[in-house]
């Protein structure tokens, strides 16, 4: 399994954009890098996913380093509801593809 | 709302007891794991069905834990004498097979043994 490492905190500001850091060194070619993240006091919620390109969806951006050895999950005008941890998922789990969680980065939005 | 049910959202019970948990699955979802996630923790899989068919168990599952998915729609989680060890939010997702497979998941139960 890809090892993932994450910042265990950081903090932005509302309305400023957010830059969340995972070095996956040990992906393999076929991972997809997977981010979730978690409200307080609910289930995790899927905000996206990539392989080799960089990715935009309504949510957020990843950059994908070109080795694919880290990336980047680009936030780009945190609000308060945005506050939560984020989880960096580069691998499946064998072949069930179930989610190996770290203890991701809790980040906090001050006003 | 079609997203994934879990109920109850919360159970407290008292050590040796036996509890059930309940997850539905968004309809047309042919794989359902159950994880499991204890405070400042990231979630930890437990178990997976592909339709009705349990694939893979946790070393985490001990024998106290059963789960089924009979006819292949929703599932049971039953943890028999309960112990304090146990106390945990216990997390459903369901996903369609096809990469990249993205799961959605519940509200998760909140258990806790006294």
């Amino acid at each position: 399994d890809a090892k993932t490492t994450q910042p265990n905190s950081m903090e932005s500001n509302e309305e400023e954009p957010v830059h969340l850091p995972c070095n996956h060194s040990t992906i393999s070619g076929t991972d997809y890098i997977h981010w979730y993240r978690q409200l307080p006091s609910q289930g995790p919620e899927y905000v996206i996913h990539g392989l080799t390109s960089n990715v935009n969806n309504r949510m957020a951006s990843l950059a994908i380093a070109e080795d694919r050895k880290s990336s980047t999950l680009i936030l780009h005008r945190a609000t308060l509801r945005d506050a939560a941890v984020y989880y960096c998922i580069p691998n499946y789990g064998g072949a069930t593809n179930k989610l190996i969680f770290g203890t991701g980065t809790l980040l906090a939005v001050q006003p | 709302d079609t997203g994934v049910s879990q109920d109850p959202r919360h159970k407290i019970t008292k050590r040796g007891q036996n509890v059930t948990f309940r997850c539905d699955p968004i309809s047309e979802h042919n794989r359902l794991y159950w994880y499991r996630q204890t405070l400042g923790q990231g979630p930890e899989f437990l178990t997976y069905f592909q339709n009705e068919a349990q694939l893979e168990k946790s070393r985490l599952l001990s024998d106290r834990f059963s789960a089924e998915r009979p006819k292949g729609s929703f599932s049971t989680l039953e943890i028999q004498r309960t112990e304090q060890g146990d106390s945990a939010m216990y997390l459903c997702a369901s996903s369609f097979q096809r990469p990249p497979e993205t799961q959605y998941f519940g509200p998760g139960t909140r258990l806790l043994v006294l």
